[in-house]
């Protein structure tokens, strides 16, 4: 079985401040994706990571893919409150993906 | 266009009774998938659904967990029996096809189970 952990479950922060979640696994996948969910709606894919070693970014967030494929970081410089969500990371494999169970994020004003 | 839909957003049950979750994929994807989410948790994978090709029923917690689609319209996933651990968001997501990795998903239907 494909598990993925993140780390950390909640972090709270204030506006601003830089921050780094983790996503984890034993596996190898043959993607990686990140998605952020916000209370009552279903998660919306931010980026989709390949390669090994890749670097991603959008805006101020900076997603890693690890060069084994076994591991991301998602990566926030001064956080906004427009951030605030469940930020889940999923590994692909064929058709399949494996969710991890997410980090919520608050960012404080 | 239209994103995926899903009816109800909400719904509540007592426990023993059936329910049916509708969802609606955006037109022209081929593939769709049912998810659970538990408070706290992330999502579980129940079912996948590609063109016309048999469905992997694989991620199904029950026999009391059905699903239908026809062809690459809408979709069904009827729980018989409801029990109070089914009580969960319920997420469909559709894709473009084989070769596309983005899942777009709908609102969900939050169930609760009394």
């Amino acid at each position: 079985t494909q598990l993925l952990e993140q780390s950390p479950q909640f972090l709270s922060i204030q506006e601003g401040e830089n921050l780094t979640v983790y996503c984890n696994s034993s596996s190898v996948f043959s993607s990686l994706q990140w998605y952020r969910q916000e209370p009552g709606e279903g998660p919306v894919l931010l980026v989709t990571v390949v390669t090994g070693g890749e670097v991603k970014k959008l805006k101020r967030l900076t997603f890693q893919f690890g060069d084994a494929r076994k591991d991301s970081s998602l990566h926030i410089t001064a956080a906004q409150p427009g951030d605030t969500g469940l930020y889940l990371c999923a590994g692909g494999s064929n058709y399949k993906l494996t969710f991890g169970k997410g980090t919520l994020l608050t960012v404080n004003p | 266009g239209a994103g995926v839909s899903q009816s109800p957003s909400n719904k509540v049950t007592e426990k023993g009774k059936d329910v049916e979750l509708r969802c609606d994929p955006i037109s022209g994807h081929t593939a769709l998938y049912w998810y659970r989410q538990r408070l706290g948790q992330g999502l579980e994978f129940l079912i996948y659904f590609q063109g016309n090709s048999a469905p992997d029923k694989s991620g199904l917690p029950s026999d009391r967990f059905s699903a239908e689609r026809t062809g690459e319209s809408v979709s069904t996933l009827t729980i018989q029996r409801t029990q109070q651990e089914d009580s969960a968001v319920y997420l469909c997501a559709s894709i473009a096809g084989r070769s596309s990795y983005e899942q777009y998903f709908g609102p969900g239907t939050r169930l609760t189970v009394t």
